[in-house]
């Protein structure tokens, strides 16, 4: 069945540095988003990315934050300079919307670590 | 400020029993309800989708929506200690967006 992955699974970082966190969706979806979800909190929508450019993102996506689809295949989530507050687990999703729904599927997420 | 809420729990049910896990949503306009599971330290695993007033069946779960009263439930039947987890309840509220909003999730234990 396909599947979203995601790498790396774990990264650790110190604060001020740029992270690219990469996905690849599954093959014939259109839709790609990226959530985060804090240490015993909330999934939270961060952005979505449809025909290579971002359709709508959140108050957190402020300008440290960018996406990209670089290729045929991967989904990247870059934060320019990191800090504490980053520190959460990143989920990358993709839907392909049809005329019977919106269904999203998650990969298995990255586990951010700001030191 | 669209919201999605859900009782945080636990909720203990005994094995075999049925779990009902409830969600309400303040967006009336909401158009797309999804039950999510997820395993402590995982990704939310997709269970089911509802867009329709009424009941959804899949196996043991089923889903039951009402949009007058702005709520969605899940039901899982014959529960398992595997089906220990929390449960997330996610809307999407319709056209002009693509996001999806989330409730904390019901942790759910099963008691073997």
């Amino acid at each position: 069945e396909p599947e979203v992955t995601q790498t790396p699974s774990h990264q650790v970082t110190q604060m001020g540095q740029e992270v690219i966190l990469r996905c690849v969706p599954i093959s014939n979806h259109l839709y790609f988003y990226w959530y985060r979800q804090i240490l015993g909190q909330k999934v939270e929508f961060l952005v979505s990315f449809y025909n290579n450019e971002i359709s709508e993102k959140s108050e957190i996506f402020d300008d440290q934050f960018s996406v990209e689809r670089p290729d045929g295949s991967n989904f990247t989530l870059k934060i320019r300079s990191t800090k504490l507050e980053d520190s959460a687990m990143y989920f990358c999703a993709s839907s392909d919307w049809t005329s019977t729904g919106n269904e999203q599927f998650f990969g298995p997420g990255t586990r951010l670590t700001v030191l | 400020q669209k919201e999605v809420e859900q009782n945080s729990g636990p909720l203990s049910v005994p094995e075999g029993a049925i779990a009902s896990l409830n969600c309400t949503y303040s967006d009336r306009g909401s158009q797309s309800f999804f039950w999510y599971r997820q395993y402590s330290g995982k990704s939310p695993e997709l269970i089911m989708s509802i867009y329709s007033n009424g009941d959804k069946e899949d196996g043991r779960f089923t889903a039951q929506l009402n949009k007058a009263s702005q709520y969605v439930s899940l039901l899982i039947r014959d529960s398992q200690p595997s089906d220990s987890a929390t449960y997330l309840c996610a809307v999407h509220p319709g056209s002009g967006t693509y996001k999806y909003i989330f409730g904390t999730g019901t942790r759910l234990k099963v008691l073997a």
